[in-house]
């Protein structure tokens, strides 16, 4: 059974780092892109970027390019979306996903966690 | 960047009631996905492909549409089919969601 599970809420202050973690399991991490959804509060999903565990291929949304990174260590089946100075505005709750089908990354999102609310407050 | 708005925002309707949500991209689409979310889940992916649904989906739900505008029909509306539905195009870059139609109990 294909399972993605996240880490748990962090409550932050504005500039501090941050790296939340998707653990994947009942199938092969390498060979299926997987990404990162923000919903922020009361609104609706944005597409941030995916990443190809395989080899660290990444790509990303124009508008989160350069504001978060995404990473995988699939010697752990894990991948992460991390903040190095975080802002008021990157509160939401973030969702990881598995691209549906291995091989090319224009696929829709079949496999989602069960999402990591993100407060960033001073 | 291609944009997609669905409408309408709020569809009040029955149990057992047909929903029809709409979604209109800016541009051509060439892969459309519909999700389910409902409040403390995560989404869940119903239709891909326009019309193909997602495994496990029950056969009231069903997509249609093609170029710019996509449609999204419940047949016979359950109890837990009221929830916010969102389009999303993942045929281009960057990929891009609909703003959400919420199915609400009339």
């Amino acid at each position: 059974e294909v399972q993605l599970v996240q880490s748990g809420a962090e409550v932050k202050k504005p500039g501090e780092s941050l790296k939340i973690s998707c653990e994947a399991s009942g199938y092969s991490f390498i060979t299926y892109w997987i990404g990162w959804v923000r919903q922020m509060p009361g609104k609706g999903l944005e597409w941030m970027g995916i990443i190809y565990p395989g080899d660290s291929d990444t790509r990303y949304s124009p508008s989160f390019k350069g504001q978060v990174t995404i990473s995988a260590d699939k010697s752990f089946n894990i991948a992460f979306l991390q903040w190095s100075s975080l802002k008021a505005s990157d509160t939401a709750m973030y969702y990881c996903a598995r691209l549906q089908s291995s091989g090319n990354f224009y696929q829709p999102f079949d496999y989602w966690g069960q999402g990591t609310l993100v407060t960033v407050s001073s | 960047e291609i944009v997609l708005t669905q409408s309408p925002g709020t569809l009040s309707l029955s149990p057992g009631g047909r929903a029809t949500l709409s979604c209109r991209a800016s541009q051509s689409v060439s892969q459309l996905a519909w999700y389910q979310h409902k409040l403390g889940q995560a989404p869940r992916l119903l239709i891909y492909g326009a019309s193909s649904r997602a495994t496990g989906i029950p056969d009231r739900f069903s997509g249609s549409g093609s170029g710019t505008d996509f449609t999204l029909t419940i047949s016979r509306l359950e109890p837990e089919d009221f929830a916010v539905y969102y389009c999303q195009q993942y045929g281009s870059s960057p990929r891009t969601f609909g703003q959400g139609t919420k199915v609400e109990i009339k």
